[in-house]
């Protein structure tokens, strides 16, 4: 069956530096990926979406990659602050945008 | 602008009881519609989704159902909640040419 797994429940960096989070996927080649964030207590939040013809695209200080070979997409967010500190989702999706998420990853970024 | 509505924003129920939560979107019209739940140490978990009114697609079997009684209304119903019913339970809608989601602020339901 389809699955995408997030290697790291947890990330914990210090504020300026880089995180970088991993989603790997199996059984299926998606279309596209999608990144999220999630703040405790409420619905996620589109961030970036990538397509499968497309190796890497930017906003702001949010960076996203995907290798269709090695099954990947990384999430990277540049110069990060404590106000980064969520829990980011990445999901993949059917012809009729019904997603499958990741469990995610609880990033928390110290001053 | 759009803007999507879940009602209520917690519910405590006891097991055996029945089930509504409404999900309103505005600003937008024949949007798709889903239902996700989100249990505690898990994932979000798409339960129901919709591309027009009275089409309802189940991705999981279990004792919840799904209606779309309007183009912009989505309600998640149960006759008889079961303790693994407890989670977060977010709706969300997407335009039908376009990818992202935009979520709901939630309903969080704990069955006891």
């Amino acid at each position: 069956s389809q699955k995408i797994e997030q290697n790291s429940e947890a990330l914990n960096i210090q504020e300026g530096k880089t995180a970088t989070l991993t989603c790997n996927y199996t059984n299926y080649s998606p279309a596209y990926l999608q990144w999220y964030r999630q703040d405790p207590g409420r619905g996620p939040v589109f961030l970036l979406l990538i397509r499968e013809n497309e190796k890497e695209k930017r906003k702001e200080r949010l960076k996203v990659t995907f290798d269709t070979t090695l099954k990947q997409s990384l999430f990277h967010i540049t110069a990060s602050q404590p106000a980064d500190s969520a829990t980011y989702l990445c999901a993949f999706g059917g012809s009729q945008g019904n997603l499958i998420f990741g469990k995610g990853t609880k990033l928390s970024v110290k001053p | 602008s759009q803007t999507i509505h879940q009602w209520p924003a917690t519910l405590v129920q006891p097991v055996g009881s029945p089930l509504s939560l409404e999900c309103t979107v505005e600003g937008t019209s024949n949007p798709n519609l889903y239902w996700y739940r989100q249990a505690a140490g898990r994932g979000l978990q798409l339960l129901f989704y919709s591309v027009g009114i009275g089409q309802i697609s189940s991705e999981v079997p279990q004792n919840l159902s799904a209606s779309r009684p309007q183009d912009r209304q989505f309600i998640l119903s149960s006759k008889k909640l079961l303790l693994s019913d407890s989670g977060f339970y977010l709706c969300a809608w997407t335009t039908p040419r376009a990818y992202e989601q935009y979520f709901g602020p939630g309903t969080r339901l704990t069955v006891t």
